[in-house]
């Protein structure tokens, strides 16, 4: 079974700051590892994602992040955030094989203040 | 792309009252997925089918809740009857499993439901 951990349920950050959102996950078996955003009201958008190679991944609207193995962590980071940013961001694994089965963490409401 | 349809946006019901959400998918996704989304909280599993056969609905409360999946393409998530815990964000989600390369879920704009 897959689980994912997001510490932080809220993160307030002034605009033009560096955020970074943390997730962790457990899982026995190999997974892909996904970042979605919510905007009010909204369904989730895909913001990146993370399947093999390179463990640094860019992603839409200026967000990145970095996955290690060891630490079995995927944190998200953008370098200068925007009053737009301000949403909710989820994180979420599937294992590789098999029927894809997305499992997601608690969320972190980014709010971006001016 | 059309993306994936939900049915209705929000809804209003009095406990003890049915209701139905339905979806309709990305065109060819096989694999099609409800979530339930409490306020505050992630998504949730409750079923997933894959075409027109549930592969795990481990998390759905079938003594209330039911979803179907005619002909491996639309499908409609049932609850009877509602009760106040109930209210939440039904999300449908659709992937197409790995097939062309894309390993993602592609979200509905979910369906609102309000138990009073």
């Amino acid at each position: 079974a897959q689980s994912v951990t997001q510490l932080d349920s809220q993160v307030p950050v002034f605009e033009e700051a560096p955020v970074e959102l943390r997730c962790n996950y457990s899982s026995s078996v190999s997974v892909y590892l996904f970042w979605y955003v919510q905007y009010p009201n909204q369904g989730l958008q895909l913001l990146l994602k993370y399947l093999s190679g390179s463990t640094l991944v860019k992603g839409i609207n200026g967000f990145e992040a970095e996955f290690n193995k060891s630490q079995t962590s995927f944190h998200l980071r953008k370098p200068s955030v925007h009053i737009s940013d301000t949403a909710e961001y989820f994180c979420a694994v599937t294992p590789t094989s098999g029927t894809y089965k997305y499992i997601f963490g608690t969320g972190t409401r980014l709010k971006v203040l001016a | 792309e059309a993306g994936v349809a939900q049915s209705p946006r929000y809804k209003i019901i009095e406990k003890r009252q049915s209701v139905a959400f339905w979806c309709n998918p990305i065109s060819g996704h096989a694999t099609l997925y409800w979530y339930q989304q409490i306020l505050g909280q992630g998504p949730k599993l409750l079923i997933q089918f894959q075409n027109n056969g549930v592969v795990d609905d481990s998390q759905l409360p079938k003594d209330r809740f039911s979803a179907e999946r005619l002909k491996g393409v639309d499908s409609t998530l049932k609850i009877q009857p509602a009760k106040l815990e109930d209210s939440a964000v039904y999300l449908c989600a659709s992937s197409s499993s790995g097939r062309e390369g894309n390993t993602e879920a592609f979200f509905g704009q979910g369906t609102r439901l309000t138990v009073v």
